[in-house]
């Protein structure tokens, strides 16, 4: 499968741990985004990543919320010390090209990462 | 910002129903998206159009750029039709898309 794949699928944790959720972008993507889902809510633009570079974390909360796109390996989304206000699904997409979603690049979504703080 | 209005909320149809779901935004764009969530299902993205229509299959999903305005069809209605469609369009001034709430679609046998 040479899709966006995104790992895991589902996850539970504790108030107080960690989360990581894991993506891999489609072969020859270097352009990742994340999104989250809230219940009940609509997605909402979380970061975007190129290779090594944060180019826009705009949506991103102010704290305990990170994400990296390291040169080699899957673009990381952690959360430190999750509340029960994080639980809710998390995708990964991923485009071609650069220029982000203004570009008209068609963008490829994983199949969600549900996280659920208990 | 963007500001994504989609029309209806819910909406349940007979099987072979033609079926229209209505996206309106606030800020022109370069490209909007249609996206079809599954029940717990990650997002497929079905149509990325700039102008005019675009038809894979029984959807098809069209643009007017200066009424602001897209709508997306489904024709033959069938089933397994039954998701959450989604429009998106850049937010303007960001990277990331600005979505829709979503359409809850279910088609009945």
């Amino acid at each position: 499968n040479a899709g966006v794949m995104q790992n895991p699928r589902h996850l539970v944790r504790r108030r107080g741990q960690e989360a990581r959720l894991r993506c891999s972008p489609m072969k020859g993507h270097s352009h990742v985004y994340w999104y989250r889902q809230l219940p009940e809510e609509g997605l909402k633009f979380m970061v975007y990543l190129q290779k090594e570079n944060i180019i826009d974390e705009s949506g991103m909360p102010k704290e305990r919320f990170s994400a990296e796109f390291p040169k080699e390996g899957p673009s990381i989304l952690r959360i430190q010390q999750v509340v029960r206000g994080d639980s809710a699904a998390y995708f990964c997409a991923s485009s071609p090209r650069g220029g982000g979603a203004s570009s008209g690049n068609t963008i490829y979504f994983g199949e969600g990462s549900w996280l659920t703080v208990v | 910002k963007n500001e994504v209005e989609q029309s209806p909320q819910n909406l349940t149809a007979q099987e072979g129903e033609f079926i229209t779901i209505n996206c309106s935004y606030s800020v022109g764009i370069s490209a909007l998206h249609w996206l079809q969530q599954h029940p717990g299902g990650g997002i497929v993205s079905l149509f990325m159009l700039s102008s005019g229509k675009k038809k894979h299959g029984r959807l098809i999903a069209t643009i007017n750029i200066q009424e602001k305005h897209s709508s997306l069809h489904i024709t033959a209605s069938h089933p397994r039709d039954s998701a959450v469609y989604i429009c998106a369009v850049p937010p303007g001034g960001a990277d990331g898309l600005t979505f829709g709430k979503g359409t809850h679609l279910i088609i009945q046998p």
